[in-house]
């Protein structure tokens, strides 16, 4: 079956600082991925969809200069959250979109827990 | 929003049970999807049932769909104790490419 990974699983790090979190489809090709975020107990909250080759497209109240997105290939993209503060902290969950052959069905990673201290 | 509904909030039931989960929504769907999220972990999905279909099954779960009423459930028969997760509807609405509209989630807790 279609498999997502996410990496890191788990970071913690200091107010200001950046963190990169990868997005893979390890068995297929994607060319639309997205982020979402959740925060405990609630739901997730699509923040941008990222398309392979073109600037992403980011939901109405995310800031795109704070959380950076690369989808540089078919099978990996990158949300940066750039200098982090402690409400950034939250659960980040990708999903890839397969070419083919069910367009239907997104596959969701397995997140990222981010704690900014 | 698009934000889907759902309730009840919260349930608990006994194993062996059936629990029925029920979501709304506010505008046109290709198709309206279920899935299952553990504590703290990612998202199972579970099935998926597409705006001209009424009625679904895949084991144990059975999902309806009614478009006029813009509303789904999802009802879990004999109900397990590993069953205890959340449990997120979430639309394909359309001309929305794609992006998925998760509802509130209902926590499903199944004692023994």
């Amino acid at each position: 079956g279609a498999v997502v990974s996410q990496h890191p699983s788990r970071v913690i790090c200091k107010s200001g600082t950046s963190v990169k979190i990868e997005c893979r489809s390890l068995d297929f090709q994607a060319t639309t991925m997205f982020w979402y975020r959740q925060f405990p107990k609630q739901s997730l909250m699509l923040m941008a969809t990222s398309n392979e080759g073109s600037k992403a497209t980011y939901e109405q109240g995310v800031e795109k200069d704070k959380f950076l997105i690369n989808h540089a290939s078919l099978t990996l993209s990158t949300l940066t959250v750039t200098s982090a503060h402690p409400e950034d902290s939250s659960f980040y969950i990708c999903s890839a979109f397969p070419t083919s052959p069910t367009p239907d069905t997104q596959y969701f990673g397995p997140g990222t827990r981010l704690t900014v201290l | 929003s698009q934000q889907g509904e759902e309730d009840p909030q919260a349930l608990s039931i006994q194993e062996g049970e059936n629990a029925t989960m029920n979501c709304s929504y506010k505008t046109s769907i290709n198709n309206l999807q279920w899935y299952r999220q553990n504590s703290g972990r990612g998202l199972v999905h579970l099935i998926l049932i597409r705006s001209n279909e009424r009625e679904k099954h895949s084991g144990r779960l059975r999902v309806t769909l009614d478009t006029s009423k813009k509303s789904s459930s999802l009802l879990i028969t004999a109900s397990r104790a590993a069953d205890t997760a959340s449990y997120f509807c979430a639309t394909d609405v359309t001309g929305g490419g794609n992006k998925l509209t998760f509802g509130t989630g209902t926590q499903l807790k199944v004692e023994l």
